[in-house]
């Protein structure tokens, strides 16, 4: 009954080399999230889309990109990614016509060498 | 900007002890709040929220939070914990109406419960 599934759960790369890390749904909602989660920090939101309208927070680095092919499918790509972007990072979803629930997937952790 | 506090970095407590987990909230309008738990190993999942209406809200598992206005404040509580809440709990705000994606966490609290 996975609803928020992220792929892989654990990722390691190379300082500069680029990663992509997935997620993917099977609730149909229309708003998927990611987020980024440094060690005993809060979850950050990174950008979310409504549908194939995508938004970005003010101080997400352009390091970090998204694309959502489809419903289903989000990607986030980090270009060059260094070690300040290691941790943990959160897909989640959620359905307007109300105040956000949102369904977490498990997370991947990042790790960069 | 909005900013949601978490008093307590971790939590020890015994079996059966009751349990009272601060956040308070920086936002002067209407808010949607929510409480999020991440057992270990697991994903985050909702606890329980509040949106509006009675102040005094129940959640899964027996928790439950009051939202005071006046104290910018939603306390989550349980009367007796048991070794199974050991999990880390997450306060959460957006603004009502807010545009999606607005969520704001906590930095978390840590609980662990002995046997």
């Amino acid at each position: 009954d996975a609803m928020v599934i992220q792929n892989p759960r654990y990722q390691v790369t190379q300082f500069g080399k680029p990663v992509t890390l997935s997620c993917s749904q099977t609730l149909n909602h229309n708003v998927m999230y990611w987020y980024q989660q440094k060690s005993s920090q809060a979850p950050k939101l990174l950008f979310h889309y409504y549908d194939k309208d995508f938004n970005n927070e003010a101080d997400t680095p352009d390091n970090f990109q998204s694309r959502r092919p489809n419903t289903s499918f989000c990607f986030l790509d980090i270009r060059s990614p260094g070690l300040g972007d290691a941790a943990m990072y959160l897909c989640a979803t959620s359905s307007p016509g109300g105040p956000d629930t949102q369904y977490f997937g498990p997370g991947t952790r990042l790790t960069v060498l | 900007a909005q900013s949601v506090s978490q008093h307590n970095h971790h939590v020890i407590l015994s079996e059966a002890a009751s349990l009272e987990l601060g956040c308070n909230y920086s936002y002067g309008g209407t808010v949607n709040l929510f409480w999020y738990v991440q057992y270990p190993g697991q994903h985050l999942q909702l606890l329980l929220k509040y949106f509006s209406g009675d102040p005094l809200v129940k959640g899964i598992k027996g928790f439950e939070a009051e939202f005071i206005k006046s104290k910018f404040s939603f306390n989550l509580r349980k009367p007796s914990v048991q070794w199974s809440d050991t999990a880390e709990y997450f306060c959460a705000v957006n603004h009502h109406g807010g545009s999606q994606g607005n969520l704001i966490f906590g930095k978390g609290t840590k609980l662990s419960v002995k046997p």
